[in-house]
């Protein structure tokens, strides 16, 4: 039974960039969430998916947007790259929308420069 | 506002020691959940554990023991004869019953010592 991927694990950016982040759920779950963990800090909730439409959204600006598709996975576009968006982004999915417990994936390490 | 308070940074113990990581969090609703999550350096969150406010039971599971008090916000949570593979940093986290967004606190890192 595959867990919460992501892909890629690492990713390099510029200033200004748009980067894309992807995030499989794991098997028979079919909400996603995304979560930007800085160094040194706890996650922070960005937002959360759940029948292809976004449902919770956290403190974050427009730059940061995402999307579900018809089989759960779920991508994280993030637009004009700042150097401040250098953190660790984590997909989490569970099932029926926070009724149960989320599952983490292992991280897409971003780094702005 | 929904707030999670995990006042011990850094937390450096020998091996076989107890050890217990503090959690204290604000929160206006009734009905809540509050979980514990462990993140060794490969940086995966591994799920721990999941209270319901309304379920005040101690739990232990093996090594691990969690102490909820509603009447101070606290959940505790108490690592018996740690080893060395509990080094990681430990989250707490707070969530509404409905909708499931976890607010986490700072993070506790535990470090083990053979």
């Amino acid at each position: 039974d595959a867990g919460v991927t992501q892909s890629p694990t690492h990713l390099i950016k510029t200033r200004g960039q748009q980067v894309t982040l992807r995030c499989s759920p794991k098997s028979g779950h079919d909400t996603v969430s995304w979560y930007q963990q800085a160094l040194g800090q706890g996650p922070q909730f960005i937002f959360q998916y759940y029948e292809e439409e976004e449902r919770q959204r956290g403190n974050f600006p427009d730059r940061f947007s995402g999307h579900q598709f018809p089989n759960y996975s779920s991508e994280l576009n993030v637009n004009a790259l700042l150097l401040g968006d250098s953190a660790l982004y984590l997909c989490a999915s569970s099932l029926g929308q926070g009724l149960y417990e989320q599952y983490f994936g292992p991280g897409t390490r971003l780094t702005v420069t | 506002a929904q707030k999670v308070t995990q006042a011990q940074t850094e937390i450096s113990v020998v091996e076989k020691e107890d050890v217990t990581l503090d959690c204290v969090y604000e929160t206006r609703d009734t009905t809540y959940y509050l979980f514990w999550y462990k993140q060794p350096p490969s940086g995966e969150l591994v799920f721990l554990i999941r209270r319901n406010s309304f379920d005040e039971q101690n739990e232990i599971s093996g090594r691990y023991s969690w102490n909820f008090q509603k009447s101070t916000s606290s959940f505790n949570f108490t690592i018996t004869a740690s080893q060395v593979v509990d080094s990681a940093v430990y989250f707490c986290a707070l969530s509404e019953i409905q909708g499931g967004k976890l607010i986490f606190g700072q993070g506790t890192e535990l470090s083990v010592k053979p």
